[in-house]
């Protein structure tokens, strides 16, 4: 079974910290996603990520940034976190190049800035 | 670009009561489409997805649903709702000829089961 943690369930941060949320998959994945999911809208893509250090912004990706510096791991950067970024977070990856593929999700990080 | 619309934030059936959840997406190129289903706590889990072929797709759980383009339609259906089946479910939309096609989600649906 296609395997992708995420290193925390909760993370409770400080206004201004810089918070780091790692994701590891176990299939050899060429792509990978963080989502942000919120009550009524759903799951909202940050960046992902088709190859290793290779990245594209996803529809909201102010106030955040990616490091994929191997193949198995992708990482999210909050540089300086705000009240606004406490929100559940959804790591995932996906085989085959196009479209035609699913992707498989972690567990989610429910982080909270205070 | 690519875009998913769920009719219904919320619905609520009886056990054994057909369940139809809504799904309308837009798409420039021809599209795949995905439906994800969501327990408490936990991440999401594919139960259908459309591809190419036969546009009747079967899923886990005795979930289906039915792809029509001319509607641009994509909606989930089981004959028999079951107590396990309360969930969020969501409806996604893969597209695009690059290397690097994301996967665009809707709102999200969460389907009650009333005993």
């Amino acid at each position: 079974d296609v395997k992708v943690t995420q290193s925390s369930r909760y993370l409770v941060k400080r206004t201004g910290e810089k918070v780091f949320l790692e994701c590891v998959q176990d299939m050899d994945h060429e792509n990978m996603f963080w989502y942000r999911q919120d009550p009524g809208l759903g799951l909202r893509l940050i960046y992902f990520s088709y190859d290793v250090k290779m990245k594209e912004k996803g529809d909201i990706p102010e106030g955040y940034s990616v490091s994929r510096e191997k193949k198995e791991r992708f990482s999210l950067i909050l540089e300086s976190a705000s009240t606004n970024q406490t929100s559940m977070y959804l790591c995932a990856s996906s085989g085959t190049r196009g479209p035609n593929t699913e992707a498989f999700f972690g567990q989610g990080t429910r982080l909270t800035v205070v | 670009a690519q875009s998913v619309t769920q009719l219904g934030s919320h619905v609520s059936v009886s056990e054994g009561a057909l369940v139809l959840l809504r799904c309308n997406y837009s798409s420039s190129v021809p599209p795949y489409l995905f439906w994800y289903v969501q327990y408490p706590n936990q991440g999401l889990q594919l139960l259908l997805k459309y591809t190419t072929g036969a546009t009747l797709v079967k899923g886990i759980n005795g979930f289906e649903a039915e792809f029509k383009k001319s509607e641009t339609s994509f909606h989930l259906t089981k004959p028999s709702a079951h107590m396990s089946d309360a969930a969020e479910y969501f409806c996604a939309v893969s597209a695009g000829y690059s290397s690097a096609s994301k996967i665009i989600f809707g709102s999200g649906t969460r389907l009650s089961i009333r005993p």
